[in-house]
């Protein structure tokens, strides 16, 4: 089935710079995926997702990147703030799975102000 | 749109006591249902998914057990909890025409004492 990483697991950042999370997938037959966000004691949220038919999609200071070639994706913050401190999960679905998503182990953002 | 309800939100229970918590779902007629459990500062394991009323599907072998005993009710059970059970516990379902795009419920806190 589907495997999806995530690199690294924790990443500070200074506020108002940028910060990168990458997740790797196996499945070259996966054709969406979303990243969630996750603050101390609640919920994932989702926060963008992209489709395999797209390279890029940004809303407002978030972006996600797609690289089928390498089979990889990536979720940029810029200008970060405060309340950007969270666990941010990866996920990837594929028709082989039956759209299942898999989901990445979870990156922990620190915002320092 | 969809909501998703969980209940108890918190929960203390003995070990060898049994458990039940329920998930309702308004506002979709996706019938897929997911149970997750996130053990402490860990990811996202999914335990049971269910596409039908008393179709369940179960991820890993567990001291736990599903059913859906109606198209919009998602219950987890055990009849003996494990230290080990503790975590929270998340419902999640598909969204009304979302795709693959899952949406949780706010989670029910365990802990096994």
């Amino acid at each position: 089935g589907e495997n999806v990483e995530q690199h690294p697991s924790t990443l500070s950042v200074q506020e108002g710079d940028s910060a990168v999370i990458k997740c790797t997938y196996s499945d070259s037959a996966s054709n969406y995926f979303p990243w969630y966000k996750q603050e101390l004691g609640k919920r994932p949220q989702l926060i963008i997702d992209i489709r395999s038919n797209v390279g890029e999609k940004k809303d407002q200071r978030i972006a996600v990147t797609l690289n089928k070639t390498a089979k990889h994706f990536s979720l940029h913050i810029t200008e970060t703030q405060p309340e950007d401190s969270a666990v941010y999960f990866c996920a990837a679905s594929s028709p082989r799975g039956n759209n299942r998503l898999a989901f990445g182990k979870g990156n922990q953002v620190v915002v320092i102000p | 749109s969809q909501t998703i309800h969980q209940w108890p939100a918190t929960l203390v229970q003995p070990v060898g006591s049994p458990l039940s918590l329920e998930c309702t779902v308004e506002g979709t007629s996706n019938p897929n249902l997911y149970w997750y459990r996130q053990a402490a500062g860990r990811g996202l394991q999914l335990l049971f998914y269910s596409v039908g009323i008393g179709q369940i599907s179960s991820e890993v072998p567990q001291n736990l057990s599903a059913s859906r005993p109606q198209d919009r009710q998602f219950i987890l059970s055990s009849k003996k909890l494990l230290l080990s059970d503790s975590g929270f516990y998340l419902c999640a379902s598909p969204g009304r025409n979302s795709g693959n795009t899952i949406y949780f419920g706010e989670g029910s806190w365990l802990t096994v004492v």
